[in-house]
């Protein structure tokens, strides 16, 4: 069974840009949640999809934005990009369902960011 | 507020050796939490989990104890090996909270030495 897939692995922008980072669930996972992982900050979550629906958001600007489809697969967008984006983007997929806090995230190997 | 923090940032010890890393929590509504190890460039891998109706969970070479009295959790490795070299994250997740939001601690960098 393929694990979380997350493309790019790596990407360079500059000040302003913008950038999607896309994620692949395993098949089956229909939650998909994305964290982003800075050394100050440590892993910090920026919100989960299930069933095409934000299910929760953290505490992040509005510049943090993601999707996901009906196959399960989603997208996080940032826009306006600043120095403080760079980062390594974290996608994970579960099989959790309905109001289930429990069950294991499988994570993917990440997006890492570098905004110059 | 919420939050989850470890004792230590590093640890270091010696192949077969036990290893204990130790977490704090605050939220003494919290009723999950389990443990992650991140390899480097890799993401965070599930190690163990426990609920807060347990105070104890084993897995292989895993322990992971829960005393919610102190609101401290413990991760216990059995017989370390260089294989363990790892940072190690614990996380929670709060009462009644659905979903997938979990809050990591700033994590424990395990070293292991042959």
């Amino acid at each position: 069974k393929a694990g979380v897939t997350q493309t790019p692995r790596y990407l360079i922008k500059t000040r302003g840009q913008q950038v999607t980072l896309s994620c692949s669930p395993i098949s089956g996972h229909r939650s998909v949640s994305w964290y982003q992982q800075t050394p100050g900050q440590g892993l910090q979550f920026l919100f989960e999809y299930f069933s095409e629906t934000q299910r929760n958001k953290g505490n992040f600007p509005g510049r943090f934005s993601g999707r996901q489809f009906s196959n399960s697969r989603s997208e996080m967008n940032v826009s306006t990009l600043e120095l403080g984006d760079s980062a390594l983007y974290l996608c994970a997929s579960s099989h959790r369902t309905g109001k289930s806090n429990t069950g294991e995230l499988f994570f993917g190997e990440g997006s890492r960011l570098t905004v110059l | 507020g919420e939050s989850v923090g470890l004792h230590l940032p590093t640890l270091s010890v010696q192949e077969g050796d036990n290893s204990i890393i130790n977490c704090a929590y605050s939220n003494s509504a919290s009723d999950y939490f389990i443990w992650y190890k991140q390899e480097s460039g890799k993401g965070p891998q599930f190690i163990i989990d426990i609920r807060s109706n347990m105070d104890k969970r084993q897995g292989q070479r895993v322990t992971v104890l829960l005393n919610k009295t102190v609101k401290h959790l413990s991760l216990q490795i059995a017989a370390t090996q260089p294989g363990d070299s790892a940072v190690y994250f614990c996380a929670e997740m709060g009462s009644g909270q659905a979903g997938t939001a979990l809050i990591f601690g700033k994590g424990t960098t395990l070293s292991v030495s042959s």
